[in-house]
């Protein structure tokens, strides 16, 4: 089955850490960039970031709220993509989805179940 | 950053209505656009990419217009698994942007 699955969400103090994973299955992963997208509780889809293949030098980009704070990586062995946030605030509080980049086209054609992770003391 | 401005925010139609959702970006973005159906608890699902493109699988009753500022979402006779939060989002530069969503409910 084609499918992406977030885990590594929870409860987390306000400055500390966390890694989020995505775990891929039923397609050739290493083929597609991959983004990951966010939602607060209540509110709209905000971007957070992409890291494209290997051809592109597993290059990435951020949005201003999380550069510097967060890295975004992928290992194509294990057919899994990464992000790691580093002093988290209570703003970063949403789900986060990781989703597909259609290659060539540009849109998100596959999507998680999102992980909540709430920043809280 | 390019601003991507929807309007409604919400809208209340009845099954059968044709709705449209207006998404208008701060600059020329060509027809680099794509919309996104999300419903309360699930992921979002992709409807159409380039702006006009209906992604495999989408009922035809959904179409986009549009190109440079200016897009639209049409959905041509609304059924009940239609009412949803809908979203616009950019990919013509960095930072990707989504527009702030609009909600079609029910009358």
């Amino acid at each position: 089955e084609v499918q992406l699955v977030e885990s590594g969400g929870g409860l987390v103090q306000p400055g500390r850490s966390l890694r989020l994973s995505c775990a891929a299955s039923g397609f050739t992963f290493s083929d597609h960039y991959m983004d990951w997208v966010r939602q607060a509780p209540g509110k709209g889809l905000e971007w957070v970031g992409r890291i494209r293949k290997k051809t592109n030098s597993y290059s990435t980009e951020y949005a201003a709220s999380v550069k510097g704070r967060f890295t975004i990586s992928r290992d194509d062995s294990k057919t899994s993509l990464y992000l790691q946030m580093n002093s988290l605030k209570t703003e970063d509080t949403a789900v986060y989805y990781c989703s597909r980049v259609v290659s060539g086209l540009w849109y998100f054609d596959l999507w998680g179940r999102g992980t909540l992770v709430t920043v809280s003391s | 950053d390019i601003q991507m401005t929807q309007s409604p925010s919400s809208v209340s139609a009845s099954v059968g209505d044709r709705v449209t959702i207006s998404c208008r970006a701060s600059q020329d973005i060509s027809n680099s656009l794509d919309w996104y159906q999300q419903k309360s608890g699930k992921a979002p699902k992709p409807l159409i990419y380039a702006a006009t493109s209906l992604h495999s699988g989408v009922p035809s009753k959904f179409s986009g217009s549009g190109s440079g500022t200016d897009f639209t979402l049409t959905i041509s006779s609304l059924q009940p698994e239609d009412f949803a939060i809908y979203y616009c989002r950019q990919y013509k530069s960095y930072p990707v942007t989504f527009g702030g969503g609009t909600e079609v409910e029910i009358k």
